[in-house]
């Protein structure tokens, strides 16, 4: 699976969004990014994922340069409840990839008032 | 639709012992991948079961088994528990193996 980057942590303002930035350079043509989150001690939680659009859940909205090197995963309106590890992880095909996602350190989200 | 769950969530064994722990998957869900999480080596993959069968494992040594019954449920093993393998034991289940996953809550083991 391409590597990924992402900062060790970063601070947003309750109400204000949330940009995450993830890079993933050696990123290939059929590899997913997708987004977790894991809140303190809870199972990660699936965010969002794409692969060239840029995609919008209830959750998130996922941006994806056109090169695909990178992405940024916005909370449009942060909240304390959203204070968590976040995850951006590429996922590849092919059967040694079945299942699995490789997670990195992720980014440490704090939300405050 | 009800998610992910797993049993038990809490437990602590001593060294040496054995444990079994357990996993549901969200209902239709035929993949079901095993992960271990510590503070030092962070979230690693087991193991993934489709169809009652293995189709892929990580680097983890045979102490570390697992199986997947026909109705999707699967269950894990560690045998000749270490003090190392105090962890939290997640597992996630998808429709497929390359399909979005979805986790449980976790097992949180603690080896004395």
């Amino acid at each position: 699976d391409a590597k990924t980057t992402q900062p060790t942590s970063m601070d947003c303002a309750e109400g204000r969004a949330a940009n995450l930035p993830c890079n993933h350079s050696t990123i290939s043509g059929n590899e997913y990014v997708y987004w977790y989150r894991q809140i303190h001690s809870q199972g990660p939680q699936y965010i969002i994922h794409g692969l060239k659009n840029n995609e919008t859940n209830e959750m998130a909205s996922l941006i994806i340069t056109e090169d695909r090197k990178s992405s940024t995963l916005i909370l449009p309106h942060a909240t304390l409840r959203d204070t968590a590890v976040y995850y951006c992880i590429v996922r590849v095909g092919g059967s040694d990839s079945w299942g699995k996602l490789q997670f990195g350190a992720g980014t440490q989200v704090v939300v405050t008032p | 639709k009800a998610g992910v769950t797993q049993t038990p969530r809490y437990l602590i064994k001593t060294r040496g012992q054995q444990v079994t722990l357990s996993c549901s998957p969200i209902s239709g869900h035929r993949s079901v991948s095993w992960y271990q999480q510590t503070p030092g080596q962070g979230l690693q993959f087991l193991f993934e079961y489709f169809s009652e069968t293995q189709r892929n494992k990580g680097n983890f040594p045979g102490r570390f088994s697992g199986r997947q019954f026909s109705n999707s449920r699967s269950e894990m093993n560690v045998s000749t528990l270490e003090l190392g393998d105090s962890a939290l034991y997640l597992c996630a289940s998808s429709t497929g193996a390359q399909e979005t996953q979805y986790f449980g809550p976790g097992t949180r083991l603690l080896v004395l």
